[in-house]
């Protein structure tokens, strides 16, 4: 069974850009959640989607945007990019909302020159 | 709101000795709690999971902790390190059970000395 990925691994985008994240969880799994993970603030949670829905929401500026799709793929946008936003973001799926176990994947390594 | 805290930010041991890392939580609703670990460019896997029964969780590679509510502790800890166990530990808890929206600890490294 193909565990949680995500692509690109690796980006380098310029301030002012955006930039689109994807995450392809593991079959099966609807539920799909964004953190991002800093030297500066560890792993905050940007946000989770389940069945197309945005269930949850961090303390993330409206720059940051996401979706999913019927078949639980999801996307997170970057808009404006910041110095700041340089980050991993890491994707993390679970099979319904209640699931005690997420599964994650390796990680986008973002870096804004 | 729920918080946690672990203790040092870095943590030596000899292979073979005991492996201590602290985790300290505040919640205002009985916790579930979660230790993860992650390796250099990897994401984050599971070690073990506390939601609700016994209070010793045993997870893989050797790891446990134990759930002291009255201490709002969930310290990792494992008897022999080995090698491979070096890597950054990652404190968590969860209010609803589910380990979809997570608070994470600052993490600890962990480094295993020959």
């Amino acid at each position: 069974k193909a565990g949680v990925t995500q692509t690109p691994r690796y980006l380098i985008k310029t301030r002012g850009q955006q930039v689109t994240l994807s995450c392809s969880p593991i079959s099966g799994h609807r539920s799909v959640s964004w953190y991002q993970q800093t030297p500066g603030q560890g792993l905050q949670f940007l946000f989770e989607y389940f069945s197309e829905t945005q269930r949850n929401k961090g303390n993330f500026p409206g720059r940051f945007s996401g979706r999913q799709f019927s078949n639980s793929r999801s996307e997170m946008n970057v808009s404006t990019l910041e110095l700041g936003d340089s980050a991993l973001y890491l994707c993390a799926s679970s099979l319904r909302t209640e699931s005690p176990q997420a599964f994650f994947g390796q990680g986008t390594r973002l870096t804004v020159v | 709101a729920q918080s946690v805290t672990q203790l040092g930010s870095h943590v030596s041991v000899s292979e073979g000795a005991l492996v201590l890392l602290r985790c300290n939580y505040s919640s205002s609703v009985p916790p579930y709690l979660f230790w993860y670990v992650q390796y250099p460019n990897q994401g984050l896997q599971l070690l073990l999971k506390y939601t609700t029964g016994a209070t010793l969780v045993k997870g893989i590679n050797g790891f446990e902790a134990e759930f002291k509510k009255s201490e709002t502790s969930f310290h990792l800890t494992k008897p022999s390190a080995h090698m491979s166990d070096a890597a950054e530990y990652f404190c968590a808890v969860s209010l609803t059970g589910s380990a979809r929206q997570l608070t994470f600890g600052s993490g600890t490294q962990l480094t295993v000395l020959p």
